[in-house]
C-alpha cells in the first residue's frame, strides 16, 4: 500500500456541528501533517506528528484539534468553525520529519 | 525571511508544445528542493526532488534545473499533454528545522 487515504472526499457542516476527518497510511511512516488549502493559494501547514507526538502546532485555533491514535491513523476533530474554515484539508505522511511527503487527496470541506 | 517564488503564475499552451516553469527561493540554509504537480481538487504529487549538489534531474518529460548559487530552479515540460493542467508547486526545505516552504504555485493549462 504506497498511498495515504482521506475521509471523507467532501463536508459540509454547520458552525454547531461536530466532524472529524480521517487519514491513514501503511507505509510506515512515523510523521504526519495536516495542512489547509485555500483555492489558489499554497497549503498552509497546521500541525505535525512525529511517532504519534505533536511536534508542530503553527497556532491553529483551537477549534481544530487533532490526534493520533497510532501511527497509521491521523485524525482533525473539528468544532464550531467559521465558514472562512471552507478549504481543501490535506493529510501527508513521510518516513521522517526531513524525507518526501506524500499526500493523500483532500477532504473539501464547507462550512455554512 | 524564508520564501519561495514562482513565475508564470499562469500559462496556457497549445498541446504538444515545452515551457518552463521557475522558481526563486530564499530558504536558507537550504536542503532540498521539489517539484510537485497538483491537479485541482487533489492532494500534491512529487516530481522530483533535488539536492544541493544536484543540477538537473528528470522523471519523464519533465527535467528540473537547480542552480543553488542563484538560488533558482526551473522545471521544463517536453510534448505537453492535456494531462498535465495542472498546478505546478515548487517547495523548498530548510536543513535546520526541516520546514517546507511553498511557491504560489504555476497554474498550467493544455489546450487541444
Amino acid at each position: 500500500d504506497t498511498e495515504v487515504t482521506q475521509t471523507p472526499k467532501h463536508l459540509v457542516m454547520g458552525m454547531t456541528n461536530k466532524k472529524s476527518l480521517k487519514c491513514e497510511q501503511h507505509m510506515g511512516h512515523r510523521a504526519m501533517y495536516w495542512y489547509k488549502q485555500k483555492a489558489k493559494k499554497p497549503p498552509e501547514l497546521m500541525f505535525v506528528y512525529s511517532y504519534e507526538k505533536l511536534s508542530i502546532n503553527e497556532s491553529v485555533p483551537s477549534r481544530f484539534s487533532p490526534e493520533c491514535p497510532n501511527s497509521s491513523l491521523l485524525n482533525l476533530h473539528l468544532h464550531a468553525l467559521q465558514p472562512e474554515d471552507s478549504a481543501l484539508y490535506l493529510c501527508a505522511s513521510s518516513l521522517g520529519i526531513q524525507e518526501t511527503q506524500y499526500f493523500g487527496p483532500g477532504t473539501r470541506l464547507l462550512v455554512l | 525571511k524564508n520564501q519561495v517564488e514562482q513565475s508564470p503564475q499562469s500559462l496556457i499552451i497549445l498541446e504538444g508544445k515545452n515551457c518552463t516553469l521557475q522558481c526563486n527561493y530564499t530558504v536558507s540554509p537550504f536542503s532540498n528542493l521539489r517539484w510537485y504537480k497538483q491537479d485541482t481538487g487533489r492532494g500534491p504529487v512529487s516530481l522530483t526532488i533535488m539536492t544541493f549538489s544536484e543540477n538537473t534531474k528528470s522523471n519523464g518529460r519533465y527535467t528540473a534545473t537547480l542552480d543553488a548559487d542563484t538560488k533558482q530552479s526551473s522545471l521544463h515540460i517536453t510534448a505537453s499533454q492535456l494531462s498535465d493542467s495542472a498546478s505546478y508547486i515548487c517547495v523548498v526545505r530548510d536543513s535546520t528545522l526541516g520546514r517546507l516552504y511553498f511557491g504560489r504555485g504555476t497554474q498550467l493549462t493544455v489546450w487541444p
